[in-house]
């Protein structure tokens, strides 16, 4: 079964710096998605990528799917610390509906 | 729009008792998820619906159910609690059946088992 496995697995910034996280697939991605997670909340979906070399932008943040589509990097732009939280990359399973998660990047911030 | 709602919100169950979990989707979305999260495992795969029918399954024990009702609602159902249940429940919606399509999550159900 696929795995993804993000690093780093927590990082601290201070405000205005830039920042990537990354997330490896054991098997090629079919679709990567992003998300971002305050501690005991929800998921907020920031944004999808299903071909290899995608790269989508919102607001600060960049996502980006590699050519070989086995990895793909998150990339905030200077950092706030409203971008703090868990960020969580899912790919989808072998089968219906399943999303496989990484085991998170914990983003602290510091004003 | 409104998102993916989830009620209750928290809840505090005793060892052997059952409980139900109730997520409502977003408007049109067919396509119900559930994920359960903990500290040491993350995010894991319950089950999904889709038009009423479970289409998948995780590798949970048989004590955790669910079922969708034909306005797309979704419960789920985890009989004869366990500490080891303790957890937060998320669900999640999305348009159409499996994947890759956006999925959009509900702010979950904080689980504690005493």
């Amino acid at each position: 079964s696929q795995e993804l496995e993000q690093s780093p697995q927590s990082l601290i910034v201070q405000e205005g710096k830039n920042l990537t996280i990354n997330c490896t697939s054991s098997k090629t991605l079919y679709g990567l998605y992003w998300y971002k997670q305050k501690y005991g909340e929800g998921l907020i979906f920031l944004m999808m990528l299903q071909k290899g070399g995608e790269e989508k932008s919102h607001e600060k943040i960049t996502a980006k799917l590699d050519e070989k589509k086995q990895q793909s990097s998150l990339h905030i732009t200077a950092s706030q610390p409203s971008h703090a939280g868990i960020y969580l990359c899912g790919g989808p399973g072998t089968s219906y509906g399943k999303l496989t998660f990484g085991q998170g990047t914990i983003l602290t911030v510091h004003p | 729009k409104a998102g993916v709602t989830q009620t209750p919100r928290y809840l505090i169950k005793t060892r052997g008792q059952q409980v139900t979990l109730s997520c409502s989707p977003i408007s049109g979305h067919r396509s119900v998820s559930w994920y359960q999260q903990t500290p040491g495992q993350g995010l894991q795969f319950l089950f999904e619906y889709f038009s009423e029918t479970q289409r998948n399954k995780g590798n949970f024990p048989g004590r955790f159910s669910g079922r969708q009702f034909s306005n797309s609602r979704s419960e789920m159902n985890v009989s004869t609690l366990e500490l080891g249940d303790s957890a937060l429940y998320l669900c999640a919606s999305s348009l159409i059946a499996g994947g890759p399509g956006e999925q959009y999550f509900g702010p979950g159900t904080r689980l504690t088992v005493t």
